[in-house]
């Protein structure tokens, strides 16, 4: 089944400054990675996706890349604000499910 | 109107109970799961379920048992609770079994095993 590696587990960023999160998976038939956001007591969410055909993609301020030969994909958040404070699971499609990477723990300082 | 909606958002029960959980979506998906999320934050899944139909079953213990009355609906029933199933539990949806399209997650259910 596919694995996916995320690092760093956790991520202590300057308000303003950029955050960068990191993946790895294993299938090579996988072709769609999303990203989520979890706040506190919430629900994870969708924020950006990504297709094997796409090799960047962003929406504001927010960017995520994907390396198909290498298998690893990446999310980039600029100027980050304390409301990006939260955890970040990326995750990679596999026989009709999500496989979730471990989470990296986004804590943004003001 | 919430999409995909759990039901309890907490539930606090002792050892050997039995206990279910509802989830609905009014989304039109074709596709259900339910995720377990443990203490590290870790999402796996249990069960996965296109128009009522079983497709995924990820080594759960028998213990456990969902059941989809519809393609709307997606119950998870857990029997002889023990400690170590005290975790969030979350349902989500999908369009179409889930490949090339993101999940939407419903609020969870905080369950706790005494």
């Amino acid at each position: 089944g596919e694995n996916v590696e995320q690092h760093p587990s956790t991520l202590s960023v300057q308000e303003g400054d950029s955050a960068v999160i990191k993946c790895t998976y294993s299938d090579s038939a996988s072709n769609y990675f999303p990203w989520y956001k979890q706040e506190l007591g919430k629900r994870p969410q969708l924020i950006i996706d990504i297709r094997s055909n796409v090799g960047e993609k962003k929406d504001q301020r927010i960017a995520v890349t994907l390396n198909k030969t290498a298998k690893h994909f990446s999310l980039h958040i600029t100027e980050t604000q304390p409301e990006d404070s939260a955890v970040y699971f990326c995750a990679a499609d596999n026989d009709y499910k999500l496989s979730f990477g471990a989470g990296t723990t986004v804590t943004v300082r003001a | 109107d919430t999409a995909v909606s759990q039901t309890p958002k907490y539930l606090v029960t002792q050892m050997g109970n039995d206990k279910s959980i509802k989830c609905e979506q009014n989304l039109g998906h074709d596709t259900m799961y339910w995720y377990k999320q443990d203490s590290k934050k870790f999402l796996k899944i249990m069960f996965s379920y296109n128009n009522k139909e079983l497709i995924i079953n990820e080594t759960v213990p028998n213990r456990f048992s969902p059941k989809s009355p519809d393609k709307a609906h997606l119950n998870l029933h857990i029997n002889s609770l023990e400690l170590g199933d005290s975790a969030v539990y979350f349902c989500a949806s999908s369009p179409a079994g889930g490949e090339n399209y993101g999940y939407t997650f419903g609020s969870g259910t905080r369950l706790t095993v005494v």
